[in-house]
């Protein structure tokens, strides 16, 4: 019953822009777009949000389709160091559930 | 100021021990929730709390697990008759509200099983 579809993994140059997709067909119109990041030996990290607007931060960009059935994480220019899974996960009437998310390799 | 803390950071026991995991949130958060991980895994959803109760338990694996959160701060997680393969990092994380705000995850507690 997953929510979210990412692909497993992805591949980068460094200091190349990443884009990230996620396919969420089935969200609700309460349902807030989420992503977080895991990077080796550490805890989940916030990375992003949103409901219906495009959100940029000082980490991220986060694009939502006008559907909203699917969303795109950008990162600018990728270091070494956004090596990491990647999750995109939906909160609304469930709480913060992880699925399999996407590894992300950053070549140097 | 402080964020998500997880006492102890590590702890062994004896498989058929009891074991209590605590969680101290980010003082003002509603929102607490309890993840397990293994190693090459994602985090695995245990029980979420709004407040002091259960908002939804239904990631609990079995009644050997428990959660509470009295006073709708402080939360322990208590693990009865632990099994080797209950051997995981349990992290905790809190969020204003759940559902619209990020969450803050605490550095996790490392459980040995043995």
């Amino acid at each position: 019953d997953a929510k979210t579809t990412q692909p497993n993994s992805m591949e980068s140059n460094e200091e190349e822009p990443v884009h990230l997709p996620c396919n969420h067909s089935t969200i609700s119109g309460t349902d807030y777009i989420h992503w977080y990041r895991q990077l080796p030996s550490q805890g989940p990290e916030y990375v992003i949000h949103g409901l219906t607007s495009n959100v940029n931060n000082r980490m991220a960009s986060l694009a939502i389709a006008e559907d909203r059935k699917s969303s795109t994480l950008i990162l600018h220019r990728a270091t070494l160091r956004d090596a990491a899974v990647y999750y995109c996960i939906l909160t609304g009437n469930t709480p913060l559930v992880f699925g399999k998310g996407t590894r992300l390799s950053v070549i140097a | 100021g402080a964020g998500v803390s997880q006492t102890p950071s590590n702890k062994v026991t004896e498989k058929g021990k009891y074991v209590e995991l605590r969680c101290d949130p980010i003082s003002g958060h509603t929102a607490l929730y309890w993840y397990r991980q293994s190693l090459g895994q994602g985090p695995e959803f245990l029980i979420y709390f709004q407040g002091t109760g259960a908002a939804d338990d239904s990631g609990l694996p079995n009644d050997r697990f428990f959660a509470v959160r009295p006073e709708g701060s402080v939360s322990t997680l208590k693990i009865q008759r632990t099994e080797r393969g209950d051997s995981a990092v349990y992290l905790c994380a809190s969020s204003l509200d759940g559902r619209r705000t990020e969450a803050f995850f605490g550095q996790g507690t490392r459980l040995t099983v043995v």
